[in-house]
């Protein structure tokens, strides 16, 4: 079984510039996630959708961050502009159901603002 | 929303020790208890998990158990192995989003 896939794994922009990450979720997975992991910080959730509408998008900057899932499946998370507090791990998060079942993570893309 | 706090933070342990995890939570209502295991440059990786009908899971090396009452759940780890070294996250839902801990950067000397 193939599992989450993310790209790109790494970025380095300059603060005000935009930039975007790819999610392709296990097949079958209904939820779909987007966390922001600081360093040494646990994830935090940004954006959980349901096939293709949002559940929980209430810790999301919305002035600046934006995310859709197209056709319920793949996913894009955007920022724009970038600033320096963005710099983060971005990780995407799959799962069955939400709920209590497992979530699956993908490798995360390591953004670097400068 | 739900709280979880995670101690320690760091923790160094011979090989061939044990390790302990412990973990808080705020929200009577959370009903999964899910471990993730962070390798460097990696995605956290669920180890063991458990459900809030069960008081204890075990797998292997690796244990989980859960006090209800007490809003708090462990994660134990026997004869550990330097590839047990990570950082590990605990979690807790609701049955919508994880809320995560801190995490503990666990090191296994050999």
């Amino acid at each position: 079984e193939a599992g989450v896939a993310q790209s790109p794994r790494y970025k380095i922009i300059e603060k005000r510039q935009s930039v975007a990450f790819w999610c392709n979720p296990i097949s079958g997975h209904a939820t779909l996630y987007w966390y922001q992991q600081i360093l040494g910080q646990g994830p935090k959730l940004l954006i959980q959708f349901q096939n293709n509408g949002v559940v929980d998008d209430s810790q999301l900057p919305k002035d600046r961050f934006s995310a859709e899932r197209l056709k319920g499946v793949d996913s894009t998370l955007k920022i724009q502009p970038a600033k320096l507090e963005d710099s983060a791990v971005y990780l995407c998060a799959s799962s069955f159901h939400s709920g209590n079942t497992e979530a699956f993570f993908g490798q995360g893309t390591r953004l670097t603002v400068v | 929303g739900e709280n979880v706090e995670q101690h320690p933070s760091t923790l160094s342990v011979q090989e061939g020790d044990s390790a302990v995890i412990k973990c808080t939570y705020s929200d009577s209502a959370s009903n999964y208890f899910p471990w993730y295991k962070q390798e460097l440059g990696k995605g956290p990786q669920l180890i063991i998990d458990i459900r809030s009908n069960v008081g204890e899971k075990k797998d292997q090396r690796i244990a989980v158990t859960l006090n209800k009452t007490a809003k708090h759940f462990s994660l134990h780890i026997t004869e550990t192995q330097p590839e047990d070294s990570a950082v590990y996250f605990c979690a807790a839902t609701t049955g919508n989003q994880f809320y995560f801990g801190t995490g503990t950067s666990l090191t296994v000397i050999p």
